[in-house]
């Protein structure tokens, strides 16, 4: 079974420059989940799909940033006019939520991240 | 809002010494708490996830436990490839949308 995966893994870009990630989901897997995590903290939730509708955005995705599924496999996440401040690991995960004798079950799996360093 | 408090931050043990690590959280109608590991440089790994107070389930030298208002993570007689971060993680209910919200983690580390 392949897991989720990312690209690039690493990525160092200028200041005002646009970047572009990529994520790809375990396959059947109907949730897409985009996290981003600084040094010495926790993931920090971005925004979510469910197949291709984008159903919740944290305050934390400014109008820099643009999330895209268009066919409710791959996933695109684009920071626009990059700022210091935007350098952290950026985390995709996917789940495919079940639910069984009234119970609800959406584990998340995290792909390795893309590492993001503005200059 | 969704909080989740780990500690200790960090964690020194020396290999065979057990130990406990603390999630304590506080959430509007908890769907799920969930246990990671993550490795320098290395996207999270899960472990597990507890639905219920009272929920206990293991994995080699890791259990974790629930009760309402806090989870532990027991360690049994650590090995040096325990040493990782570990991070806490709850879910709210559906309606909060499908968000973890995550602790800060602790920095285990296991000397041989």
């Amino acid at each position: 079974d392949t897991g989720v995966s990312q690209d690039p893994r690493h990525k160092i870009t200028k200041r005002g420059q646009n970047v572009t990630f990529r994520c790809d989901p375990i396959s059947e897997h109907n949730r897409l989940y985009w996290y981003r995590q600084t040094l010495g903290q926790g993931p920090e939730f971005l925004t979510y799909f469910q197949n291709e509708a984008q159903l919740e955005k944290s305050r934390l995705l400014s109008d820099r940033f643009s999330a895209e599924r268009p066919k409710g496999s791959f996933s695109t996440l684009e920071i626009q006019r990059t700022e210091q401040g935007d350098s952290a690991m950026y985390l995709c995960a996917s789940s495919l939520p079940v639910t069984s004798g009234g119970a609800f079950y959406n584990e998340q799996f995290f792909g390795p991240g893309t590492r993001l360093t503005v200059l | 809002e969704d909080q989740v408090t780990q500690s200790p931050e960090a964690l020194r043990l020396q290999e065979g010494e057990s130990s406990s690590l603390n999630c304590s959280y506080t959430v509007s109608g908890l769907r799920g708490l969930f246990w990671y590991r993550q490795d320098p440089g290395k996207g999270p790994e899960f472990l597990f996830t507890l639905y219920s107070a009272g929920e206990e389930k293991e994995k080699e030298r890791l259990k974790a436990t629930l009760t309402k208002k806090e989870s532990f993570l027991h360690i049994t007689a650590p090995k040096p490839e325990d040493s990782a971060t570990y991070l806490c993680a709850v879910q709210a209910s559906e309606t909060s949308g499908s968000r973890l919200t995550f602790g800060e983690g602790t920095q285990l580390t296991v000397n041989p």
